[in-house]
């Protein structure tokens, strides 16, 4: 069965202090693996997208990467405004057209 | 929120009564999506669409409905609240089966 789990569920931070998101994914074949960024109230907004085993994005503070069994969310010297809950998903090449979405890490930066 | 609007923000209903979630996008992607987010749960699929009248369901569909019969919306209707049905619900739009999901603001639902 296909599958994602994100780790840790919650991380503090202090301000500056540079940390990793975690999302390990099972799936039959990857067709794609998403991370959004979810403020409270609000819909998951997109960060990034990744195809394939060794590809990596950036986007200011943050740099997505992927492996054939997980992907990792690294948050460079965040900031207070980079607090928010970080969702993965993956879709796999099974056919059908649904992500299969983690659980999210609560990220909260100190300042 | 990518071009898609959701009403209404917030609603309560009673158990038994039926509503209508509006989902509507001005992107023009043929991708249309409803999931909904539980606290402490990921996102489930209810129901998606590869295009003007065509829809199919998701993970949870049950005691929902939907219909698309324009590009433009895709409302997705509770006949008969349940408690159960207590939830955030989101719409996603999508250019294409590979593509990203971009969603909208999300709809929060409260059944008493």
């Amino acid at each position: 069965e296909d599958q994602v789990t994100q780790s840790p569920e919650a991380l503090r931070l202090q301000e500056g202090e540079s940390s990793s998101l975690n999302c390990s994914y099972t799936v039959s074949g990857l067709r794609g693996l998403f991370w959004y960024r979810q403020d409270p109230g609000k819909g998951p907004e997109f960060l990034f997208t990744l195809y394939s085993a060794g590809e990596e994005k950036e986007k200011e503070r943050l740099k997505a990467t992927l492996t054939k069994k997980e992907s990792f969310l690294h948050i460079t010297a965040p900031k207070p405004e980079d607090s928010a809950t970080y969702l993965c998903a993956v879709q796999s090449t099974s056919g059908t057209y649904k992500y299969i979405f983690g659980t999210g890490t609560r990220l909260k930066v100190l300042a | 929120n990518a071009g898609v609007t959701q009403t209404p923000k917030f609603r309560i209903l009673k158990i038994g009564q039926s509503m209508t979630l509006q989902c509507a996008q001005d992107m023009n992607h043929n991708y249309m999506y409803w999931y909904r987010q539980d606290p402490g749960m990921g996102l489930k699929l209810i129901y998606y669409s590869v295009g003007a009248g065509i829809t199919d369901k998701g993970e949870v569909p049950n005691g929902y409905n939907v219909s698309r019969s324009t590009t433009e919306d895709f409302p997705l209707r509770l006949e008969l609240a349940a408690p159960s049905q207590t939830s955030v619900y989101f719409c996603a739009i999508a250019t294409g089966a590979r593509e990203t999901q971009y969603f909208g603001p999300g709809t929060r639902l409260l059944v008493l």
